[in-house]
């Protein structure tokens, strides 16, 4: 089976700080993701990449950036963390050829910012 | 830039009955998916089904179907003889063309499946 998996479940950070939320997939996926799930929002596309060292700037890319120095691992950077970044992240990863249908998630980080 | 709503944010339904959500979504596109994705509270995002546009003929997965009225662009789910499984966030989800293109979410639905 396709696991992504999340480094944490849960994490607490102060504003201001830099936060880094890690992503791995053990797939060989080329495309990997990452949302933000807010209640009453949804799921909002922050950054993607269809490649090492490719991104591409989502829905909501202010605040964050991200990294992809290996094909397994895509990381989430919040530069300074503020309060109204507290929220659930999803990592997803999917296979080139796979338009996208075959989108495999994680379990999610759940940040909170103090 | 297309939307998906889903005007439900919560609801309820007794054990083996069937339960109907609903999804709308706004595009001018001709070419597109559908999809209907389960978020249990495990948090694990499960892909229920999934519907091409240009398929007339509707869905089905088990005890999960669609309704896909293109022309309303109405796509709502179907669960039948629900299971307390079935309890979940429910989103609705598009993707335009046939590409790598990303997917647009609904805001979801919380779905409860009373023993």
């Amino acid at each position: 089976d396709v696991k992504v998996t999340q480094s944490s479940r849960y994490l607490v950070k102060r504003t201001g700080e830099k936060v880094f939320l890690e992503c791995v997939q053990d797939m060989d996926h080329e495309n990997m993701f990452w949302y933000r799930q807010d209640p009453g929002l949804g799921l909002r596309l922050i950054y993607f990449s269809y490649d090492v060292k490719m991104k591409e700037k989502g829905d909501i890319p202010e605040g964050y950036s991200v990294s992809r120095e290996k094909k397994e691992r895509f990381s989430l950077i919040l530069e300074s963390a503020s309060t109204n970044q507290t929220s659930m992240y999803l990592c997803a990863s999917s296979p080139w050829d796979s338009q996208n249908e075959k989108l495999f998630f994680g379990s999610g980080t759940q940040l909170s910012v103090l | 830039a297309q939307t998906v709503t889903q005007s439900q944010p919560e609801m309820s339904v007794q054990e083996a009955e069937t339960v109907t959500l609903s999804c709308t979504y706004d595009t001018s596109e001709s070419n597109y998916y559908l999809f209907w994705y389960k978020q249990p509270p495990s948090r694990q995002m499960i892909l229920v089904i999934r519907q091409e546009a240009y398929k007339q003929q509707n869905a089905t997965e088990n005890r999960f179907s669609v309704n896909f009225q293109k022309a309303a662009k109405s796509f709502s789910l179907k669960i039948s003889d629900s299971q307390l499984g079935d309890t979940a966030m429910y989103f609705c989800a598009f993707m335009k063309g046939f590409g790598n293109e990303k997917l647009t979410f609904g805001t979801g639905t919380r779905l409860t499946i009373i023993p």
